[in-house]
């Protein structure tokens, strides 16, 4: 399996242009997470999904993130208008669902906004 | 306060040392328990879980909870460069899948 894809890999952008990034979970996952790290807060949770829809969108920071799972292959997180506090690496992960509840991260998305 | 607390260390030790980490917790209702690790430009990986309290081990690492004292700690033994990473611990509730992770403790063997 290829594991949790995610692009862009970096970006770089300028303040108050919009940022789409995207996700595509590991095939027969059930839950889609998007988290976001940084040196001062760790990694917090966005927001996350089941079977596509939206369960605890509690972590988004403001009306500026949304995010968006129209199908079982493929979710976005979209900042706009970004900031330059919005600077993080952002992960997606996917999970089964099982026992235990095992995330499985991409790579993450490295944004810098200046 | 967060509700996990993990020292974020810099921790370097000696190829061959016992590493130890652990994490503290507020919320009583987190059953889950996992630490996870992420090498430098990576996203994190699953080590190891454990549900409720006690011990597990996994080769050359073993997993503790009390959740009496809402402690929970991370053993590598005989450890190798190739640990050299971030250690995350993660927990969540039964109730849902969110996990709350705590800040992650880096740690460097040194060969």
């Amino acid at each position: 399996d290829a594991g949790v894809i995610q692009s862009p890999r970096h970006e770089v952008t300028e303040m108050g242009q919009e940022v789409t990034l995207r996700c595509k979970p590991i095939s027969g996952h059930d839950y889609l997470f998007w988290y976001r790290q940084t040196m001062m807060r760790g990694l917090e949770l966005l927001i996350y999904f089941n079977n596509n829809v939206p369960i605890d969108d509690s972590g988004m920071p403001e009306d500026r993130f949304s995010a968006k799972m129209p199908n079982a292959s493929f979710s976005t997180l979209k900042i706009q208008p970004s900031e330059p506090r919005d600077s993080a690496v952002y992960f997606c992960a996917s999970s089964p669902g099982t026992f235990a509840g095992e995330l499985f991260f991409g790579e993450g998305s490295r944004l810098t906004v200046l | 306060q967060k509700e996990v607390e993990q020292d974020p260390g810099p921790l370097s030790v000696p190829e061959g040392a016992i590493v130890s980490l652990n994490c503290t917790y507020s919320n009583s209702a987190f059953q889950y328990f996992m630490w996870y690790r992420q090498y430098s430009r990576k996203g994190p990986e699953l080590l190891m879980y454990t549900y409720s309290s006690g011990n597990k081990e996994d080769g050359r690492f073993t997993a503790q909870v009390d959740k009496s004292s809402k402690y929970i700690s991370l053993f590598i033994r005989d450890s190798q460069p190739s640990d050299s990473a971030t250690y995350l611990c993660a927990m969540r509730r039964a109730e849902d899948y969110k996990l709350s992770f705590g800040a992650g403790t880096t740690v460097t063997v040194r060969a």
